[in-house]
């Protein structure tokens, strides 16, 4: 049921774009995406709710393809303060009571 | 602005010991979810907890898990007996309200040391 990711990790130069990939086995009702710090909490960045549908935040955005059970952030510009670890997630049901979150994607930015 | 706090931040215990760790949700929130997170690893869901009850665990949630609301603030996660691979940050979360489109404001966890 856990979201898988790709890439594993990425090394940016400051001002360079990324894309982080999740996909799932299952149907998707939502997807959410979290950046954790090290040490830190993951701390919530946006959610999708439908096929296609695309949001933004700042510099961050991302999609979601339901029919494929496919979503994609997207940072442009990165600056130093995007690294982390990014995580996609999603509840398997409607409920929301149970999450999964993806495999993680390691993006550290450089000077 | 209101957020989940955890106490302790870090906790040092033996194998085969107790240990409750504590976590307040935000205050108007009635959804509380317990995640654990082993170094370097993914954050996995444990439990889900609503109205008194669990609502979903995982197959991590075994007999030496159990969750409670002890009074109108506290959440609490007991592991009855530890074991060294329970060793891992554990996060506390909360939900405003029900279904998928709400987002989960996560505590700053608790680290736990098994020896």
């Amino acid at each position: 049921q856990q979201p898988v990711q790709s890439p594993q990790a990425v090394i940016l130069r400051e001002g360079e774009d990324a894309v982080i990939n999740c996909s799932s086995s299952k149907a998707l009702y939502s997807v959410h995406w979290y950046r954790q710090k090290h040490g830190e909490a993951p701390v919530f960045l946006m959610i999708l709710l439908k096929g296609g549908e695309q949001k933004g935040h700042d510099k961050i955005s991302a999609s979601f393809n339901e029919k494929k059970q496919q979503s994609s952030l997207y940072l442009t510009a990165s600056q130093l303060s995007y690294s982390g670890t990014y995580f996609c997630g999603f509840p398997p049901g409607s409920t929301g009571n149970q999450f999964y979150f993806g495999t993680g994607t390691s993006l550290t930015v450089i000077p | 602005e209101p957020e989940v706090t955890q106490t302790p931040s870090h906790q040092v215990t033996q194998m085969g010991q107790e240990v409750i760790l504590r976590c307040v949700p935000i205050s108007n929130h009635l959804y509380f979810y317990w995640y654990r997170q082993i170094l370097g690893q993914k954050v996995e869901f444990l439990v889900s907890f609503y109205n008194n009850e669990i609502s979903e665990k995982s197959e991590i949630f075994d007999d030496q898990f159990s969750v409670e609301r002890p009074d109108g603030s506290n959440f609490t996660l007991k592991i009855r007996s530890t074991k060294l691979e329970d060793s891992a940050m554990y996060f506390c979360a909360s939900r405003r309200t029900s279904g998928s489109v709400n987002e989960q404001f996560f505590g700053p966890g608790t680290r736990l040391t098994v020896l």
